[in-house]
């Protein structure tokens, strides 16, 4: 299916290191983003990396696509406690059809 | 701009009752998405629109299932009769027209609960 599946499901690390989460698909897309959604609440925007781009960077975020792997990353650097939420990957092919994938939730520890 | 705003926040119904969600998206936005999300099955597309007309729907589980936008700033989603199963956080989001690449913008949800 279009969608991504993220891994870790679940990422404890502390305050000050660096968070890593993967996405993985299994069909072509055009573009991917990842959002944040703190408990209770709807999903925010993070950033969008279109099909032609490999690396973004947007403050202390980072991301990676490959697309010969199917697969991205969404980099967090010096994590914060206000960083902890879940986090989605939401792939098009081409449509304003996004399809999100199952999260990974950080907990980040003061 | 108040952003998407979503009503009720929450609602605690019985089973075989009618829900009525409601949605206003952000002024000028083209496109409405109505979302569900369960521990279960995750976030999951139920249909969306483009200027009011459906244009996917094929994530409806059931014809207990409908949605409607009468016009560009207000949307709903019946379930009727509804169903414990259908117990879930219900999203409405919206994103402006210009392209593939536009964001989502998401409202605070419906948390619904079917006894």
């Amino acid at each position: 299916s279009q969608q991504g599946e993220e891994d870790p499901q679940a990422l404890s690390i502390q305050e000050g290191e660096n968070a890593t989460m993967n996405c993985s698909y299994k069909t072509s897309i055009n573009n991917l983003q990842w959002y944040r959604q703190n408990s209770g609440r709807g999903l925010v925007h993070l950033i969008l990396i279109r099909s032609n781009e490999r690396e973004k960077h947007s403050g202390r975020l980072r991301v990676t696509l490959d697309t010969s792997k199917k697969s991205s990353s969404l980099l967090i650097t010096a994590s914060r406690a206000a960083d902890t939420a879940s986090y989605f990957c939401a792939l098009t092919s081409g449509t304003y059809k996004y399809i999100f994938g199952t999260g990974t939730r950080l907990k980040v520890l003061a | 701009d108040a952003g998407v705003i979503q009503s009720p926040r929450h609602e605690v119904t019985e089973m075989g009752q009618e829900v009525t969600l409601r949605c206003k998206p952000i002024s000028g936005h083209d496109y409405l998405f109505w979302y569900r999300q369960t521990m279960m099955r995750g976030l999951e597309l139920l249909i969306y629109f483009n200027n009011n007309v459906p244009i996917d729907d094929s994530g409806m589980p059931e014809d207990r299932f409908s949605a409607k936008m009468p016009n560009a700033s207000f949307s709903t989603l019946k379930i009727q009769p509804s169903e414990p199963r259908d117990s879930a956080v219900y999203f409405c989001a919206s994103s402006a027209a210009g392209g593939t690449y536009n964001e989502q913008f998401f409202g605070p949800g419906t948390r619904l609960t079917v006894l």
